[in-house]
């Protein structure tokens, strides 16, 4: 199975501008996450995706937002960029397992980087 | 809430000699763990989990992690390094919320030739 795909790959934008970040999950996966990454903060979750509806959220500002398809794929989106948004942004789909239990694969996520 | 803790920002190890980078954590519940690795401007690679049973779970790339209940800690290890092992690692849990899972800050693990 192809593992999960993330475009862009690299990204460079400008204070004040918005972005999109496209994630596709493993064939068969329905749920995504989101996951940004920076030397300050570190790993954070961002929100997850399961059947096209936010489940869950993370503590970020409304300016993160998200949405997913029919086909599982999503798209995150953060407007009016400010600095402190470079980062990795890392996508995970998961493997849903009995008990609730879950397995996350994470994509080569996009490197957002704004000046 | 959840949470886990990597007290080391890097470990050194020397190839061939055996490796450990520790993790703790504190659940409520049954604990459900797991380890990932981070290489060089990669995303992040699954290398193993914890449910149940079996103190000792083994993973990818040869790694083990040494599950210690009365201790809070998952440790992974390696019997013998190598430098392709240098990378970033990350122990997590999930966060209380369905796929959503709770990091450590990370260990950068060195291996010298």
């Amino acid at each position: 199975k192809a593992g999960v795909t993330q475009t862009p790959r690299y990204l460079i934008k400008t204070r004040g501008q918005q972005v999109t970040l496209s994630c596709s999950p493993i064939s068969g996966h329905r749920s995504v996450s989101w996951y940004q990454q920076t030397p300050g903060q570190g790993l954070q979750f961002l929100f997850e995706y399961f059947s096209e509806t936010q489940r869950n959220k993370g503590n970020f500002p409304g300016r993160f937002s998200g949405r997913q398809f029919s086909n599982s794929r999503s798209e995150m989106n953060v407007s009016t960029l400010e600095l402190g948004d470079s980062a990795l942004y890392l996508c995970a789909s998961s493997l849903e397992l009995a008990g609730g239990r879950y397995e996350q694969y994470f994509g080569p996520g996009t490197r957002l980087t704004v000046t | 809430a959840q949470s886990v803790a990597q007290p080391e920002d890097q470990v050194n190890v020397a190839e061939g000699n055996p490796l450990t980078v520790k993790c703790t954590y504190s659940v409520s519940g049954n604990p459900y763990l797991f380890w990932y690795v981070q290489y060089p401007n990669r995303g992040l690679q699954f290398l193993l989990k914890y449910i149940t049973g079996d103190n000792l779970v083994k993973g990818s790339y040869g790694f083990e992690a040494e599950f210690n209940k009365s201790q809070t800690s998952f440790h992974l290890k390696k019997p013998s390094a190598l430098v392709s092992d240098s990378a970033l690692y990350f122990c997590a849990v999930p966060g209380g919320a369905t796929n959503k899972l709770i990091f450590g800050t990370g260990t950068l693990l060195a291996v010298q030739p």
